[in-house]
């Protein structure tokens, strides 16, 4: 069973939707999360931390479930620019594990 | 503010030649990793280093791959032989301490081995 596990998509949606990705971990002592956002040929780049609380930034909203050990991001009136790779990341002792990706299109 | 910077960017490399891939981590930054992302494998830690030193190296897939950091500015990952199942992009970032939320990534290096 992989770390951390994601449905790779894609996800279809018109501009203006909501949208929401959900990842599973498997290791319990897992000490943080976070979301990643990858756009195609290009580099990861953090797009935001994820709280127990759940947190929101803008039209984002993450959650985490530590009993499930399920972490969830929603986007809120989609935007063509936020199609990209959303990644799911559970970091351990120090080290970062990568979920393999849910990709996003947002289409006009 | 200068990133993580690697080089190559592009490598195209024939089966059993030595590829080296270069990171110049941020300045300041503690902390080096090396990632390999492949559509089947997504991303994937090899290596990370600490402070120069190699703490974990379970991700390096076989003996043929090696990393080095000889100081705080440099670090390269050499695949000798290349084989063609290594073509992927790989990755490397930097980070102040181990926290997630500072981990920044260069751009990559794209390598095809043919």
């Amino acid at each position: 069973r992989k770390e951390v596990e994601q449905d790779p998509g894609p996800f279809n949606v018109p501009e203006g939707a909501t949208v929401a990705f959900n990842c599973t971990y498997s290791n319990s002592a897992s000490q943080s999360f976070f979301w990643y956002r990858q756009d195609c040929r290009k580099e990861p780049k953090l797009l935001m931390s994820v709280y127990s609380s759940g947190n929101e930034d803008g039209r984002f909203t993450a959650q985490l479930n530590r009993a499930s050990q399920y972490i969830s991001l929603l986007i809120r009136d989609s935007k063509l620019s936020d199609s990209a790779t959303y990644l799911c990341v559970v970091k351990g002792f120090q080290k970062l594990v990568f979920g393999t990706g849910t990709r996003l299109l947002v289409s006009p | 503010d200068a990133g993580v910077i690697q080089s190559p960017r592009h490598e195209v490399t024939e089966m059993g030649q030595e590829v080296t891939l270069r990171c110049k981590p941020i300045s300041g930054h503690d902390y080096l990793f090396w990632y390999r992302q492949t559509m089947m494998r997504g991303l994937e830690l090899l290596i990370y280093f600490n402070n120069n030193v190699p703490i974990d190296d379970s991700g390096m897939p076989e003996d043929r791959f090696s990393a080095k950091m000889p100081n705080a500015s440099f670090s390269t990952l050499k695949i000798q032989p290349s084989e063609p199942r290594d073509s992927a992009v790989y990755f490397c970032a930097s980070s102040l301490t181990a926290s997630g939320n500072t981990i920044y990534f260069g751009e990559g290096s794209w390598l095809t081995v043919v």
